[in-house]
């Protein structure tokens, strides 16, 4: 069946370091695959897609690798800051649409 | 523009009840999907509606159900509650899935079942 894994460990760093978060998926082959955060009590909220064709894609201190033989994708935060602690969820979709969520990870950033 | 709205925000039920949860799309926006999300299980896909049709649908018994309306406002309705049940209901809204967009989540219904 389709798996969707995530750091099960909560992430801990210091402010300034990069964060690198982990979804790794199996026997799925996924359109594109997207990014939330989400905050205690609230909904997540979207931060990046990136396509199968896609390699890389960036925005702000945000960035997202997509490796269809590994298999694998990749979300870093560089210089990361105590406000982007939170959950941080990947989720795959097919071309229809349909979206399936990975447990999240939660990041946590010290001063 | 206004965000996705979800009513109500908290609510308490009984076994055996049964419950509606409310979803205002982003205007403009026709697809509207609903998610369960628990702390044992994650968030779950429950199923999607676009055009007032459903066009997909996730692994969740028959009582949970749900309709769209021709202005894209959504209802989900789950019935025979069961303590099981308890959980945050997430809807999404996006102008068409199909295609990548954004989806864009409301705050949620918090929903405890005793």
């Amino acid at each position: 069946s389709q798996k969707i894994e995530q750091n099960s460990e909560a992430l801990n760093i210091q402010e300034g370091k990069t964060a690198t978060l982990t979804c790794n998926y199996t026997n799925y082959s996924p359109a594109y695959l997207q990014w939330y955060r989400q905050d205690p009590g609230r909904g997540p909220v979207f931060l990046l897609l990136i396509r199968e064709n896609e390699k890389e894609k960036r925005k702000e201190r945000l960035k997202v690798t997509f490796d269809t033989t590994l298999k694998q994708s990749l979300f870093h935060i560089t210089a990361s800051q105590p406000a982007d602690s939170a959950t941080y969820l990947c989720a795959l979709a097919n071309q229809g649409g349909k979206l399936i969520f990975g447990q999240g990870t939660e990041l946590s950033v010290k001063p | 523009k206004a965000g996705v709205t979800q009513t109500p925000r908290y609510l308490i039920k009984t076994r055996g009840q049964q419950v509606t949860l409310s979803c205002s799309p982003i205007s403009g926006h026709r697809s509207v999907s609903w998610y369960q999300q628990t702390p044992g299980q994650g968030l779950q896909f429950l199923f999607e509606y676009f055009s007032e049709t459903q066009r997909n649908k996730g692994n969740f018994p028959g009582r949970f159900s749900g309709r769209q309306f021709s202005n894209s406002r959504s209802e989900m309705n789950v019935s025979t509650l069961e303590l099981g049940d308890s959980a945050l209901y997430l809807c999404a809204s996006s102008l068409d899935r199909t295609s990548g967009n954004t989806i864009y989540f409301g705050e949620g219904s918090w929903l405890t079942v005793v």
